[in-house]
């Protein structure tokens, strides 16, 4: 079965400074990795995926993510943080060589921006 | 893409009552699935809902506590059964779309059991 860490419960960073979230996965063939955003009282939002192919991938709102394989991991960076990312982000990996399409989320990482 | 609509939004209920979601989605998808998030915490799938078969309870979760229909591919109910106060969370309601490999959300029903 897939699993996912998020080591980093709660990060804050000031606004313009770089940002990477960390997430960690395990599973054992090549997984199929997500990055969500939770704003408060919202929903979840896809910021970007990746499935194969480049290692980088680029998402919404300036966000992008690099898989690595030997590192089983799948960050999330921005260069430059604005007020309103502030907000939960969650990991998630689903598994490519089964019918299985739900994905197993990591338990997320509350981002908080200082002015 | 999907765009997800749940009802209701929120709710506040007493103990030993049952509420029944509901989640409408604007395109007809074969996956949808249930996850609840406790507060403060990470989503943990429910159970897997897809038309014209029984769902699919993941450990944990069983069908008298929580019956699902799946009635046709773009509507689906989740029903919370003899509610506590433990079952107070966000019920989110998702699907799986093919074209793209995607999976979307709804906003998420917040209930509360007092």
């Amino acid at each position: 079965a897939q699993s996912v860490t998020q080591p980093d419960i709660h990060i804050t960073v000031s606004e313009g400074a770089s940002l990477e979230l960390r997430c960690n996965y395990s599973y054992g063939a090549t997984p199929y990795l997500f990055w969500y955003v939770q704003s408060p009282g919202q929903g979840l939002q896809l910021l970007l995926k990746y499935f194969s192919g480049d290692t980088l991938v680029q998402g919404i709102k300036g966000f992008e993510a690099e898989f690595k394989r030997s590192q089983s991991s799948f960050n999330l960076r921005k260069p430059s943080v604005h007020w309103s990312d502030a907000a939960e982000y969650f990991c998630a990996v689903g598994a490519v060589d089964t019918g299985r399409r739900a994905l197993t989320f990591g338990s997320g990482t509350r981002l908080q921006v200082q002015p | 893409s999907a765009v997800i609509s749940q009802k209701p939004s929120r709710d506040i209920c007493q103990r030993g009552t049952s509420l029944t979601i509901q989640c409408q989605v604007d395109s007809q998808v074969t996956m949808m699935f249930w996850y609840r998030q406790q507060p403060g915490q990470s989503l943990t799938l429910i159970a897997t809902a897809n038309q014209g078969s029984e769902a699919t309870y993941e450990s944990g979760f069983v069908i008298d506590k929580f019956p699902i229909s799946r009635p046709n591919l773009t509507f689906s109910t989740l029903t919370v059964s003899n509610m506590s106060p433990e079952d107070s969370s966000i019920y989110l309601c998702s699907v799986w779309t093919e074209t793209p490999w995607e999976q979307y959300f709804g906003p998420g029903t917040r209930l509360t059991v007092t």
